[in-house]
């Protein structure tokens, strides 16, 4: 399993600031995505980034992919206690294979 | 749309009782799939479906029967259920896999006693 891990796994910070989260994984990915996941619901999916693109914006998300470091980060600017909530990437492979999710940074938005 | 809803949303077994999960999805998805998350573990796959009458497994399938035997639904069934079956059981569907997003339902909070 190439799973994807998150670092940190925990993040506290004060609303306001900007929160960044990486994600690591180990072999050629064909798709990164981001999912957000607040306590005791279901995922709620990001953004995506493909193999070949360095940089996406998606509001205050900024998520940038170095495939020669096999590493993704995602950055929250200008966080607010609502975007407390554990963030998780995940990858797939090419070749139409299932989606594998990392252990999931916890953020915590301090108002 | 109601997009992907799970029942039962809480349910407590005894070891070696049976019950079956029910997934269903509104947006006529070809993938469906029925994932696990535990303290610390992430998310990790228990089987997954490409499509009406598919399945296959994932990472984690054994003690855990699927079946799609309709485009929409998408079953989960546990036929002899054990402690370590504890978990949050989540359903999710894409249109496709890798490349577009996967859309998750509210989950089912499962104790087995």
């Amino acid at each position: 399993s190439q799973q994807g891990e998150e670092d940190p796994q925990a993040l506290s910070i004060q609303e306001g600031e900007n929160a960044t989260m990486n994600c690591s994984y180990k072999t050629s990915i064909n798709n990164l995505q981001w999912y957000r996941q607040n306590s005791g619901r279901g995922l709620v999916h990001l953004i995506l980034i493909r193999s070949n693109e360095r940089e996406k914006h998606s509001g205050r998300l900024r998520v940038t992919l170095d495939t020669s470091k096999k590493s993704s980060s995602l950055l929250i600017t200008a966080s607010r206690a609502a975007d407390t909530a554990s963030y998780f990437c995940a990858t797939d492979e090419w070749g139409n294979t299932p989606l594998v999710f990392g252990k999931g940074t916890r953020l915590s938005v301090i108002a | 749309n109601a997009g992907v809803t799970q029942t039962p949303k809480f349910r407590v077994l005894k070891t070696g009782q049976s019950m079956t999960l029910l997934c269903a999805q509104d947006m006529n998805h070809e993938y469906m799939y029925w994932y696990r998350q535990d303290p610390g573990m992430g998310l990790r796959l228990i089987h997954y479906s490409v499509g009406e009458g598919t399945t296959a497994k994932g990472e984690v399938p054994d003690g855990y029967n699927v079946s799609r035997l309709k485009k929409q639904n998408f079953l989960l069934g546990l036929e002899s259920a054990a402690p370590s079956q504890t978990s949050v059981y989540f359903c999710a569907s894409s249109y496709s896999q890798g490349n577009y997003e996967q859309y998750f339902g509210p989950g089912t909070r499962l104790t087995v006693t």
